[in-house]
């Protein structure tokens, strides 16, 4: 089975330009969350979502915006992108609650602003 | 803003000893997972411990939790060279959210 997919892995953008992320769940799984790494920092939480429906959301920007399709993948969208929007992003997955059971986190998408 | 944090940062042993880090979270928790980063990858997730449960083992793997002290261990025994990596501490802090702390890292001498 294919674990979680992140798309691109790579990307440079300049500042203010707008980027799109995207992420395919393990299939079955109906949970999505986003999360940002900064370099030698701990995951920051972004975005959960559930059947199509935002769950939670951390305290970033409204630049930060996301979504989930019917096929359970989703979009992270990141509008004027400035110099500090520079990290890994990380996709997680989980089949129900990932605070009961766990998250499988995709390999993520490095992003870097210039 | 980040709920757990990790101890030691950073953390060195042979080949073959055991390696211990530590977690400490400010609020009540009903889980608290551990996950392992290789070379900024993606996390992989290695045990989850119930707000019920003090111990738990894995393979090579000991986590207790000591929910009066707001605190957790992770054990690993007889290291190997893959195992070097970052380790990171989370724990629930709603339904649907978990919280990461910084991470300690972790390197094996050969």
């Amino acid at each position: 089975d294919a674990g979680v997919t992140q798309s691109p892995t790579h990307l440079i953008k300049t500042r203010g330009q707008q980027v799109t992320l995207r992420c395919s769940p393990i299939s079955g799984h109906k949970s999505v969350s986003w999360y940002q790494q900064v370099l030698g920092q701990g995951p920051q939480f972004i975005f959960q979502y559930y059947e199509k429906e935002e769950r939670g959301r951390g305290n970033f920007p409204d630049r930060f915006s996301a979504r989930q399709f019917p096929n359970y993948s989703s979009e992270l969208n990141v509008n004027a992108l400035l110099l500090g929007d520079s990290a890994l992003y990380l996709c997680a997955s989980s089949s129900a609650s990932g605070t009961r059971y766990g998250y499988t986190f995709g390999s993520g998408t490095r992003l870097t602003v210039v | 803003s980040q709920q757990g944090e990790e101890d030691p940062q950073a953390l060195s042993i042979q080949e073959g000893e055991n390696a211990t880090m530590n977690c400490s979270y400010k609020t009540s928790i009903n889980n608290l997972q551990w996950y392992r980063q290789n070379s900024g990858r993606g996390l992989v997730h290695l045990i989850l411990i119930r707000s019920n449960e003090r111990e738990k083992h894995s393979g090579r793997l000991r986590v207790t939790l000591d929910t009066s002290k707001k605190s957790s261990s992770l054990l690993i025994t007889a290291s190997r060279a893959a195992d070097t990596a970052s380790y990171f501490c989370a724990t629930d802090v709603s339904a649907d959210k978990i919280i990461f702390g910084k991470g300690t890292r972790l390197h094996i001498l050969p």
